[in-house]
């Protein structure tokens, strides 16, 4: 399995306050994404990064930003929470650009009340 | 604009066969299918590109149609491990980003 861990895994957060999400990888490779996933919509692109300091905006980005300091790690951050972002948050790494195989994170189950 | 799949959901028996079809209104140049199972993360299958061949993984197989930009995920005798969500995503030749935009899902579940 490749090696990509997120934290936290469980989070209750109320409405109007800051979450930051946590993506860590062992595998060296230069892309990685964050989705949301909710009933009905698969999973939805937020943004991406490909490379250090390098990230873009994805297909629902409004209300999230992210960073990208180190290699390993990607930090998912809403500036303050609301109910529509309650859903699980995956993290994502691929070696290559558009997608290629990518491998996925175990996921965050984030509810904002 | 997502692709659509369909069925948005199958039962099976053990050693049925199933398709999941994924359509797409843009131009594509590949197609992804993943698995998830209850759970858990989303697992990779197969990619399908422009002008490529059709992809095989155990009994698991899938075509890609250029000109109707549609893709095919064939299940032949099913087992129970097939059981899960899946997704296909694809890859628009027009897409400055090269992301890939993921269908709804359509969960099987394959049944002893």
């Amino acid at each position: 399995d490749a090696g990509i861990t997120q934290s936290p895994r469980h989070k209750v957060t109320e409405t109007g306050t800051p979450v930051t999400l946590r993506c860590h990888q062992t595998e060296n490779h230069r892309y990685m994404y964050w989705y949301r996933q909710d009933p009905g919509h698969g999973l939805r692109l937020i943004h991406y990064s490909y490379g250090v300091k390098d990230t873009d905006k994805g297909e629902v980005s409004d209300g999230y930003s992210v960073s990208r300091s180190k290699t390993e790690d990607f930090l998912l951050t809403l500036e303050s929470a609301t109910s529509s972002q309650t859903s699980v948050y995956f993290c994502a790494i691929s070696e290559l650009a558009g997608g290629g195989e990518q491998y996925f994170g175990p996921g965050t189950r984030l509810t904002v009340t | 604009q997502q692709p659509v799949q369909s069925p948005q959901a199958v039962i099976l028996r053990e050693g049925e066969d199933a398709v999941i079809n994924c359509s797409s209104s843009k131009a594509l140049y590949s197609v992804h299918w993943y698995r998830q199972k209850h759970g858990e993360a989303p697992v990779f299958l197969m990619i399908l590109l422009k002008g490529g061949e059709q992809k095989g993984h155990e009994k698991i197989s899938a075509s890609f149609n250029e000109k109707k930009q549609q893709s095919s995920l064939y299940l032949t005798a099913s087992q129970l491990s097939y059981s899960g969500t899946y997704f296909c995503g694809t890859r628009a030749i027009n897409n400055a980003g090269n992301m890939l935009t993921f269908g709804g899902g359509t969960r099987l579940m394959v049944k002893p």
